[in-house]
């Protein structure tokens, strides 16, 4: 089965810029989506498809790929980082070949 | 807006069948997917499987046969049906509604325990 790969905890300073990662064979060739979740509260989609923004997620927030052919590493980008992005971040791919929706292991935000 | 909401009982005995409902407000069910996952305490997100509106469905394999996704358009909702809950299964349960599967719509999620 397919397997994404997120660190489990990154941190950084508020004002700076946050890249969180996603790891999978070929990523690049899947549509990547990614989620905003803070404590007690459901996920919200933060980015779908690479690099597309819901209506009502700031510009902040973007989506990029990264390797050699199609890419093994997804990136999910915070510019100009607050307090408010404190958050679980988790990443999603729709895999085609067995018709799965997988998630990764999620990557704790912390706002020092 | 269209809006979820789950319903369905917080607590299960082992070995029992839990049973979710997911009302939908404000658009019609006969469109896109309809899903359910699932977040144990203090753990990630887990898919445990959708129904497309015509009616095709898919489930997490390491749920094995456990798993039900059914359709009502009468009643716009969808159910989950999981059988032999252990205490495994407990979690946090959403349902959730996306185009092409991924997910722009959650419910507020239901939290069922299983526990004798």
């Amino acid at each position: 089965s397919y397997v994404l790969t997120q660190p489990p905890s990154e941190s950084v300073a508020p004002g700076q810029t946050a890249r969180i990662a996603c790891g999978g064979e070929n990523i690049g060739s899947k549509s990547v989506h990614w989620y905003q979740q803070k404590p007690g509260q459901a996920p919200v989609l933060v980015v779908y498809d690479h690099t597309e923004r819901p209506s009502g997620i700031p510009e902040r927030f973007s989506g990029s790929t990264s390797g050699s052919n199609s890419g093994n590493t997804a990136t999910l980008t915070i510019s100009r980082v607050e307090a408010g992005d404190e958050a679980d971040y988790y990443c999603q791919v729709w895999d085609s070949s067995t018709d799965q929706v997988v998630f990764g292991g999620g990557t704790k935000l912390t706002v020092l | 807006q269209v809006q979820l909401q789950e319903s369905g009982p917080g607590l299960v005995k082992p070995s029992e069948s839990l049973s979710l409902t997911c009302n939908v407000s404000g658009g019609s069910i006969s469109r896109y997917y309809w899903s359910w996952i699932r977040q144990p305490p203090g753990k990630g997100l887990e898919w445990i499987g959708y129904i497309y509106y015509s009616g095709n469905t898919n489930y997490n394999p390491s749920l094995g046969s456990r798993a039900t996704v059914s359709l009502d358009t009468s009643k716009n909702q969808f159910s989950l049906n999981l059988k032999s809950m252990t205490a495994a299964d407990t979690a946090v349960y959403y349902c959730v509604s996306g185009s092409n599967l991924y997910f722009d719509l959650w419910g507020q999620g239901t939290l069922v325990t299983v526990s004798p």
